[in-house]
């Protein structure tokens, strides 16, 4: 079984700051890992996904992640954030058939100007 | 990508009375669709697997007599919530499984349903 943890509940910064939003993961299988967005009564949107090869993963809206296999982590990174970044963010692990996602609890991250 | 959108977006009820969700791949087959239930403030947590044709696989804890799924095509799955009460108002999200891409295959998720149960 797979399981996904969100250290940071919430994360404030300020515009223009940079980010990170940790995120661990714990498989016995190889995984597929991925970072959700997602706005206020709205559904997820995928900001990125390591599937396999390069292990820095570049998503949409000037995300990136990185893949560490030794540390079973999958941080979510911007240089820059902006006041639209402001959101929940969720890390979700799947196995390699896209069965069952297990969801990291999120981090709401908030923008302050 | 793929699209997958789920209808009601929201829906108010009185208690006692039945709600059926869609969820509906627009693009692609989806053997499987997945329902997620989210509450406030807190992560998805799958409540059942969807297979086409075949009967719904409930996580621990879910009732199926309670939470009705049938998945009639490849691009339709609907959640019917039975008798609902206001502890089942809750935020519900979709996700279809598109085979088409081999091993590579992921899920795409729906917008969600805001149901609130008075």
């Amino acid at each position: 079984a797979q399981s996904v943890t969100q250290l940071d509940s919430q994360v404030p910064v300020f515009e223009e700051a940079p980010v990170e939003l940790r995120c661990n993961y714990s498989s016995s299988v190889s995984v597929y890992l991925f970072w959700y967005v997602q706005y206020p009564n709205q559904g997820l949107q995928l900001l990125l996904k390591y599937l396999s090869g390069s292990t820095l993963v570049k998503g949409i809206n000037g995300f990136e992640a990185e893949f560490n296999k030794s540390q079973t982590s999958f941080h979510l990174r911007k240089p820059s954030v902006h006041i639209s970044d402001t959101a929940e963010y969720f890390c979700a692990v799947s196995d390699r058939f896209g069965n069952q996602f297990y969801f990291g609890t999120g981090t709401s991250l908030t923008v302050i100007p | 990508g793929a699209v997958v959108s789920q209808h009601p977006s929201w829906v108010i009820c009185k208690s006692g009375t039945s709600v059926k969700i869609e969820c509906r791949s627009l693009d692609f087959q989806a053997t499987t669709m997945f329902w997620y239930r989210q509450f406030p403030k807190q992560s998805l947590m799958l409540m059942a697997t969807s297979n086409e044709g075949s009967k719904a696989t409930y996580e621990q804890g879910v009732e199926k007599d309670k939470f009705l799924i049938n998945h009639a095509s490849l691009t339709l799955s609907t959640l019917t919530v039975t008798s609902a009460h206001p502890e089942d108002s809750s935020f519900y999200i979709c996700s279809a499984r598109d085979p088409s891409g081999g091993t590579t295959d992921t899920q795409y998720f729906g917008p969600g349903t805001r149901l609130t149960v008075l």
